[in-house]
């Protein structure tokens, strides 16, 4: 049973800062990663995927993953209050199979 | 030009009346999602379409029944409703060979 593990925070930061958020993942078959960001009373929203090892950026977003040790990070630079709200972490493995969710860390962002 | 919508945005009901929920994407994907979140925030998969066909079922009761008339269309129908069905309802959709999700607004069921 795929399992995905995150820190469900709050992580707190002032504005500026680099946020780094965690997940660790079970399932060794896993093959896709994925960040979702959700504000409180909205849906999920993509901000990052990464396929493989490695660093990927996109803007003030750096997702990172390491296979060998199972374990994906975000990193947000400059933070600023607007990304404050809580941060999911997504995988799946090949073929049809559907996403299997953390259950999400709690960022903060301090003006 | 909403990309992925649902209907109703809010649900309260009684238990054990039936109810259903309105899903449509117009991104032009292939499949598509039922997910669950419950009051601790859990996002859960329910159901899975890929052109119509159901390809993922993940073990929820015979009282949850979707329907994919076409496949930019995707509705749950639940029956019987229960206490435990209060949760927030998203759709979500992507391609087939993509797993970069897209989710609607979400449908906050309330079950008194």
């Amino acid at each position: 049973q795929k399992e995905v593990e995150q820190n469900s925070g709050p992580l707190s930061v002032p504005e500026g800062a680099i946020a780094s958020l965690n997940c660790t993942y079970s399932d060794r078959d896993s093959q896709s990663f994925f960040w979702y960001r959700q504000y409180s009373g909205k849906s999920p929203e993509l901000i990052m995927f990464i396929y493989s090892n490695g660093d990927k950026e996109d803007g003030r977003f750096t997702a990172q993953l390491n296979k060998a040790s199972q374990y994906v990070s975000l990193l947000i630079r400059d933070s600023q209050p607007s990304d404050s709200a809580t941060y999911l972490c997504a995988l799946s493995a090949s073929g049809y199979s559907t996403l299997t969710f953390g259950k999400g860390t709690m960022l903060l962002v301090s003006p | 030009d909403t990309a992925v919508s649902q209907t109703p945005k809010y649900l309260v009901t009684q238990m054990g009346n039936d109810k259903s929920i309105k899903c449509e994407q117009n991104l032009g994907h292939d499949t598509m999602y039922w997910y669950k979140q419950d009051s601790k925030k859990f996002l859960k998969i329910m159901f899975s379409y890929n052109n119509k066909e159901l390809i993922i079922n993940e073990t929820v009761p015979n009282r949850f029944s979707p329907k994919s008339p076409d496949k930019a269309h995707l509705n749950l129908h639940i029956n019987s409703l229960e206490l435990g069905d209060s949760a927030v309802y998203f759709c979500a959709s992507s391609q087939p060979l993509s797993r970069e999700q897209y989710f609607g607004p979400g449908t906050r069921l309330t079950v008194t």
